[in-house]
């Protein structure tokens, strides 16, 4: 199975600021990979998928990029109801699998 | 509005079955596979189910293969998940999740989840 593994686990930062998350896969992935977010209490909601494409409605400061085994998600400029916690999963090998998540909080 | 809800969660003693539903509104249910995702509590997700649009493939992950099963009625926009000899570790939060593609030109991503319906697997 692929392992994908989430960096950092925490992040602190404060609105305005730039965010990027990392997340490495044990074998490569293609361009198969998708990032979620979820808020406290509620289901997670996808932002982008195969790596680069943002999912409808998702506003432009989120961007993804990398392929293989490197992938970043970049949030341009956080706005109060990005802190949450963010997944990557992929979809290359069967079974699918996520990431154990990186939180971004307030500082 | 396209919309998926859960039900049929509860707490089960070890050994024990239970039947998950997940109803579908808004959208071509027939025309999308679905997922079945897990949180366990304080935990992060766990893919753990899908059914192919019309029911012809199906997967499971390791952890319940064997145990759980998979079934969708397309008549009644339902999809459902039959969980037999479970036990603590199958403790969580089930999501329901539309897959992103139709007619299985397979994107395995997750574009829609219902809220959730919670098990718990105690004595």
């Amino acid at each position: 199975e692929v392992v994908l593994t989430q960096s950092p686990a925490t992040l602190s930062l404060s609105p305005g600021e730039r965010a990027t998350l990392s997340c490495r896969a044990s074998q490569s992935v293609s361009s198969y990979l998708a990032w979620y977010l979820q808020k406290p209490g509620q289901a997670p909601r996808l932002l982008i998928y195969d790596a680069s494409n943002r999912a409808t409605g998702i506003p432009a400061r989120f961007s993804g990029s990398g392929s293989g085994t490197d992938f970043t998600l970049t949030i341009s400029s956080l706005e109060p109801e990005d802190f949450a916690v963010y997944y990557c999963q992929q979809r290359s090998n069967w079974p699918l699998t996520f990431g154990g998540g990186t939180k971004v909080e307030i500082k | 509005q396209v919309q998926l809800v859960e039900s049929g969660g509860g707490v089960v003693q070890p050994g024990g079955s239970l039947r998950l539903s997940c109803a579908a509104s808004g959208f071509t249910f027939s025309k999308y596979g679905i997922h079945w995702v897990r949180q366990a509590p304080g935990k992060g997700l766990e893919w753990v189910s899908f059914i192919q649009y019309d029911g012809s493939n199906k997967d499971y992950a390791d952890s319940v293969k064997g145990r759980f099963t998979i079934s969708r009625d397309n008549s009644k926009n339902t999809l459902y998940l039959q969980m037999n000899s479970l036990r603590a570790e199958d403790t969580a939060v089930y999501y329901c999740a539309k897959d992103a593609s139709s007619y299985g030109t397979g994107l395995y991503y997750m574009d829609v989840w219902g809220k959730g319906t919670t098990v718990t697997v105690s004595s």
